[in-house]
């Protein structure tokens, strides 16, 4: 079965430090992939998602995230990080539904990012 | 229009109260989903819709309902539900093809609590 492992419960890091997020998966095919983040009381916003290809990803507020199929991991990047970027991100990993399609997500138990200034 | 909007944004209902949550976007996706989030928690699937048709349904107990009278719109229909029930409710749509979670947009949410 699908799942999704994110190590880190809560990361503090101050701001204009770089940033790292670790998420391990564990899939028998190769995996769709996510990152998404959410703001207190809001709902989640995709910031990049690998399916195929090029297993450096760029996505939206300067992350990037790095498929290493021999580590099972998709870990997210920032070189610097803002205060704005305080919230939570899970990663994600696509499973099959019923009837074949790739239609459900399964996340991860989320990293609470704290910046300090 | 990115938007999935939900409503209400906040609900507060009684174990012997009938409520509905509603859900609803105009980008033309014809795949719509329920996920709950408990406090400090991942978000947990429970209803995928597909062209108006129920697709999945991850064995949620009975006392919550899905609708999905139109492809804009998606309601959850709750009925004597339990205190445990009390979590944020967020609706997502997307694009039904193959790898339809390829872009799944997500409204704010229906932080409901159950007394």
């Amino acid at each position: 079965a699908q799942s999704v492992t994110q190590p880190d419960i809560h990361i503090t890091v101050s701001e204009g430090a770089s940033l790292e997020l670790r998420c391990n998966y564990s899939y028998g095919a190769t995996p769709y992939l996510f990152w998404y983040v959410q703001s207190p009381g809001q709902g989640l916003q995709l910031l990049l998602k690998y399916f195929s290809g090029d297993t450096l990803v760029q996505g939206i507020k300067g992350f990037e995230a790095e498929f290493k199929r021999s580590q099972s991991s998709f870990n997210l990047r920032k070189p610097s990080v803002h205060w704005s970027d305080a919230a939570e991100y899970f990663c994600a990993v696509g499973a099959r539904g019923y009837g074949g399609a790739t239609n459900k997500l399964i996340f991860g138990t989320g990293t609470l990012l704290a910046v300090q200034p | 229009d990115t938007e999935v909007t939900q409503t209400p944004k906040h609900l507060v209902m009684g174990m012997t109260n009938k409520k509905s949550l509603k859900c609803e976007q105009h980008m033309g996706h014809r795949a719509m989903y329920w996920y709950k989030q408990k406090a400090k928690k991942p978000p947990e699937l429970m209803f995928v819709y597909s062209y108006e048709k129920l697709s999945i349904n991850e064995s949620v107990p009975s006392r919550f309902s899905p609708e999905c009278p139109n492809s804009s719109l998606l309601n959850l229909h709750l009925h004597a539900l339990q205190p445990e029930d009390s979590a944020l409710y967020l609706c997502a749509s997307s694009q039904d093809r193959g790898v339809s979670i390829e872009k799944l947009f997500f409204g704010s949410g229906t932080q409901l609590s159950v007394l």
